[in-house]
């Protein structure tokens, strides 16, 4: 069984500061997801990486795919209130369904 | 397009009772997965529809749940009898086709087993 840790469990911040995340295995990944989950929604994929060493930016946020494929990062520049909410990484291995870590749960002050 | 639906959003048991929970996926997705998330920790498979047949339901603690997909498209997971441990909030997800593919999930419902 695949399992993930992500780091921090919580985190609060001012706007406009920056983060990063973490989401760390011992297994190796065909592919990793970055999911941003609302209180009261269900998960909203933001991210699929798939090559070792590969970094995706999606407007302020940049995430990054370990050369081993087991590990990932996720940084947010100049963090707003609307980016509040449980962040959650998945890897899935080759043929597998994804596999859930427990979340970074993050909060924005204005 | 209309995302994935679930209900009822919110459920008050008691322990021993049953509860039965209902997602309707995206139109056209043949993939459908039901996912258990207590808090604080992140969504646990419990099981997958290629249609309306079982790919993986390894996780799903089957003395006391089931689920079914009977026509291909919505699904229903039933819990009988529900214990305490089982206060979670049940996602259902749906996919194009097979795993791997971006799921898109519904809202989920909130169980609360008193």
């Amino acid at each position: 069984t695949q399992l993930l840790e992500q780091s921090p469990q919580f985190l609060s911040i001012q706007e406009g500061e920056n983060l990063t995340v973490y989401c760390n295995s011992s297994s190796v990944f065909s592919s990793l997801q970055w999911y941003r989950q609302e209180p009261g929604e269900g998960p909203v994929l933001l991210v699929t990486v798939v090559t070792g060493g590969e970094v995706k930016k999606l407007k302020r946020l940049t995430f990054q795919f370990g050369d081993a494929r087991k590990d990932s990062s996720l940084h947010i520049t100049a963090a707003q209130p609307g980016d509040t909410g449980l962040y959650l990484c998945a890897g899935a291995g080759y043929g597998q369904n994804f596999v859930f870590g427990p979340g970074t749960r993050l909060s924005v002050l204005p | 397009e209309a995302g994935v639906a679930q209900s009822p959003r919110y459920k008050i048991i008691e322990k021993r009772q049953s509860v039965a929970f209902w997602c309707n996926p995206i139109s056209g997705h043949a993939t459908l997965y039901w996912y258990q998330q207590i808090l604080g920790q992140g969504p646990k498979l419990l099981i997958q529809f290629q249609n309306n047949g079982v790919v993986d339901d390894s996780q799903l603690p089957k003395d006391r749940f089931s689920a079914e997909r009977l026509k291909g498209v919505d699904s229903t997971l039933k819990i009988q009898p529900a214990k305490l441990e089982d206060s979670a909030v049940y996602l259902c997800a749906s996919s194009l086709y097979r795993e791997q593919e971006t799921q898109y999930f519904g809202p989920g419902t909130r169980l609360l087993v008193l």
